[in-house]
């Protein structure tokens, strides 16, 4: 079993529509949490870090954590076609060390 | 606040040669790690180099290696170069526990 697993999609969901990205992942020691947004041809881009179980609100983005079900997920609301991106989930552990899920590849369409 | 940025953005090697990426880190980030992300993947962790030392390696074979110099701009060296090293190599630096990217060096050996 991978430490963290992320369904690569695509996704294809019409423009407004809430969006709803999930990762799970296998290793207790993994305390912190975050999800980058990747277009082509670029590198990734922080969009949201948080250490703790429950929800974190940054503008149309929310990440929540379940730390019972080893679970986490990224709700983008009021979506755009410029989310179409790739979106990868990742985690830290004590020792620094950090996994990245293998991406979910959205696309808004208009 | 300058970001993240790697040289050369595409590169093209024959298999058996060896090849050197530049990456310049965030300003006020001392601590840089390389990743490696095969088409469809995550990154995966190369290593990472804390104020001019490495302080963790990921599974990767001897001919990847590094260095940090004293401004914190970095160095990835591969030497001999395989078919399967053809990747997109991403620089990131760390600030406040998460990860800033550059956009990374399309490397192609053939």
């Amino acid at each position: 079993q991978k430490e963290v697993e992320q369904d690569p999609g695509p996704l294809s969901v019409p423009e407004g529509a809430i969006v709803s990205l999930n990762c799970t992942y296998s290793n207790s020691a993994f305390q912190y949490f975050m999800w980058y947004r990747q277009y082509s041809r670029k590198g990734p881009e922080l969009l949201m870090y948080t250490y703790s179980s429950g929800n974190k609100e940054d503008g149309r983005f929310t990440a929540q954590v379940d730390k019972s079900s080893k679970y986490i997920s990224l709700f983008i609301r009021d979506s755009q076609p410029s989310d179409s991106a790739t979106y990868l989930c990742a985690m830290k552990r004590g020792d620094d060390k950090i996994i990245f899920g293998k991406g979910t590849r959205l696309h808004i369409l208009p | 606040e300058t970001g993240v940025t790697q040289s050369p953005t595409h590169l093209i090697k024959t298999r058996g040669q060896q090849v050197t990426l530049r990456c310049s880190s965030q300003s006020g980030h001392n601590t840089v790690s390389w990743y490696q992300q095969a088409l469809g993947q995550g990154p995966q962790f190369i290593f990472q180099y804390y104020r001019e030392e490495e302080n963790g390696r990921g599974n990767f074979p001897p001919r990847f290696s590094g260095l940090q110099f004293p401004n914190y701009s970095s160095e990835l060296n591969v030497n001999a170069l395989e078919l399967d090293d053809s990747a997109l190599y991403l620089c990131a630096s760390s600030g406040q526990g998460s990860l800033h990217f550059g956009n990374g060096t399309r490397l192609t050996v053939t």
